[in-house]
């Protein structure tokens, strides 16, 4: 099975600042048929679905607002909330759809400083 | 706009079979571009993927190790829906269910989610 690594386990940002997760892969996510990483970022918040944010590890989802961006390719990915708002108070989760069984990062969860 | 609805008992007793179903509007369970899964969430195991069933011509499935001796994901075209039936449940089985649609897009549509103990 592909493990999927976060870090860190939890950060406090300030409102306005710059929030940094990271995500390690312990192979390749790289879908050899289109030649995309196949890595998903998403958002959990108590008492509701995941949310999907980025999607081919770089890639916003329609309605997602653009102060959640996604980089990173071969093993090592980001996501990056350029200012954080009251709203983005979660835990968010990276993912691997390149091959069975998915796997998901054990969750970065978010606060306010 | 699609749509994925759960149904199924929250307290399920332990060594008896988990049974929830996800039903699909906005999309066909048949389609050819999307797969259909369980994941479900707990503090002690995080999120997990534990099957997908999915039509290609024929029908497939496939599921987590962890579970694979006790799972099954069953389409039911009918209804346009896919259940989920998990035996011999443990405590460990209490998780939060969710049913989930993937495409190249990762898990783009999720159910609102089944609060599932096991507990006597």
């Amino acid at each position: 099975d592909i493990v999927m690594t976060q870090s860190p386990e939890s950060l406090a940002v300030s409102l306005g600042e710059r929030a940094t997760i990271n995500c390690k892969s312990s192979q390749s996510v790289l879908y050899s048929s289109n030649n995309k990483e196949y890595l998903a970022w998403y958002q959990l918040k108590p008492g509701q679905p995941p949310k999907l944010l980025i999607y081919w590890a770089s890639t916003r989802e329609s309605g997602v607002p653009d102060r959640f961006s996604g980089s990173g390719s071969g093993t090592d990915f980001t996501l990056t909330i350029s200012s954080l708002q009251a709203e983005d108070v979660a835990v968010y989760f990276c993912q691997q759809y390149c091959t069975i069984p998915w796997t998901f990062g054990q969750g970065t969860k978010v606060e306010i400083k | 706009q699609v749509q994925l609805q759960q149904s199924g008992p929250g307290l399920v007793k332990p060594s008896q079979t988990l049974s929830l179903t996800c039903a699909i509007s906005g999309d066909s369970v048949s389609s050819n571009g999307a797969t259909w899964s369980w994941v479900r969430q707990s503090p002690s195991r995080g999120l997990e993927w534990l099957g997908r069933t999915y039509y290609r011509s024929t029908w497939y499935n496939e599921y987590a190790v962890s579970v694979r001796s006790r799972i099954n994901i069953n389409p039911d075209t009918s209804k346009n829906q896919f259940s989920l039936h998990l035996t011999s449940v443990t405590p460990e089985d209490t998780a939060v269910y969710f049913c989930a649609r993937a495409n190249t897009r990762a898990f783009d549509i999720w159910g609102q989610g089944t609060v599932v103990t096991v507990s006597s």
